[in-house]
């Protein structure tokens, strides 16, 4: 079968460094999207890994390791507006996507 | 990148009436999905649209409870028919960037059916 687990809650102090990590088992895997959405907001798009290696953006990067079946989402200096939630989705080469449950993020002062 | 224009952004309707959500891109784009987010949930895809054919459905979606249109590359239509309280969620459109290598999202349609 298909799945793609993250975890549900994490909490981090504002300033601070946080990894959300993200595991798949998925057929016809062509790379793994990360996304951030914030109540009641549409996802907006944040990186798509389609190699192995890290991939940096600013305050955020991006993992991936296709052996492995694995990826994280790296936040650094947390700031509060980054309390959201993060979805990982794999998608194969169509971009037909199977969606993590998504990982709430909150921060803390 | 691709800018999405999603309407209605939100809307209450009745049991058993049936909504369109349009979704307009302002360049032309070769793939379009429709995605369904429940409450407290992730996302769920229904269908992609393609254009000049019938749409592709996923399992547990049925195009007579979810008719989808495609006239050209930049616009899409989706309907929810005899709509339940259980469709209560945000409906949204998404298109491919390959060049990007992006998925993009409209602002979603937020419908509540009392």
């Amino acid at each position: 079968g298909q799945n793609i687990d993250q975890p549900t809650e994490m909490t981090a102090t504002e300033g601070a460094i946080v990894q959300i990590n993200c595991t798949y088992q998925t057929s016809g895997f062509n790379g793994l999207f990360w996304y951030q959405q914030h109540a009641g907001e549409a996802p907006t798009f944040l990186s798509y890994n389609v190699l192995d290696g890290l991939e940096e953006k600013g305050r955020f990067s991006s993992f991936l390791s296709r052996s492995k079946g694995y990826s994280y989402l790296l936040l650094k200096e947390l700031q509060m507006k980054d309390s959201a939630s993060y979805l990982c989705a794999a998608s194969d080469s169509n971009y037909q996507l199977i969606w993590g449950a998504g990982t709430k993020l909150i921060i803390k002062p | 990148s691709a800018v999405i224009s999603q309407k209605p952004s939100r809307d209450i309707c009745q049991r058993g009436t049936s909504l369109t959500i349009q979704c307009q891109v302002d360049s032309q784009v070769t793939m379009m999905f429709w995605y369904r987010q429940q409450p407290g949930q992730s996302l769920t895809l229904i269908a992609t649209a393609n254009q000049g054919s019938e749409a592709t459905y996923e399992s547990g979606f049925v195009i007579d409870k979810f008719p989808i249109s495609r006239p050209n590359l930049t616009f899409s239509t989706l309907t929810v028919s005899n709509m339940s309280p259980e469709d209560s969620s945000i409906y949204l459109c998404s298109v491919v960037d390959r060049e990007a290598g992006e998925l993009f999202f409209g602002e979603g349609s937020r419908l509540t059916v009392l």
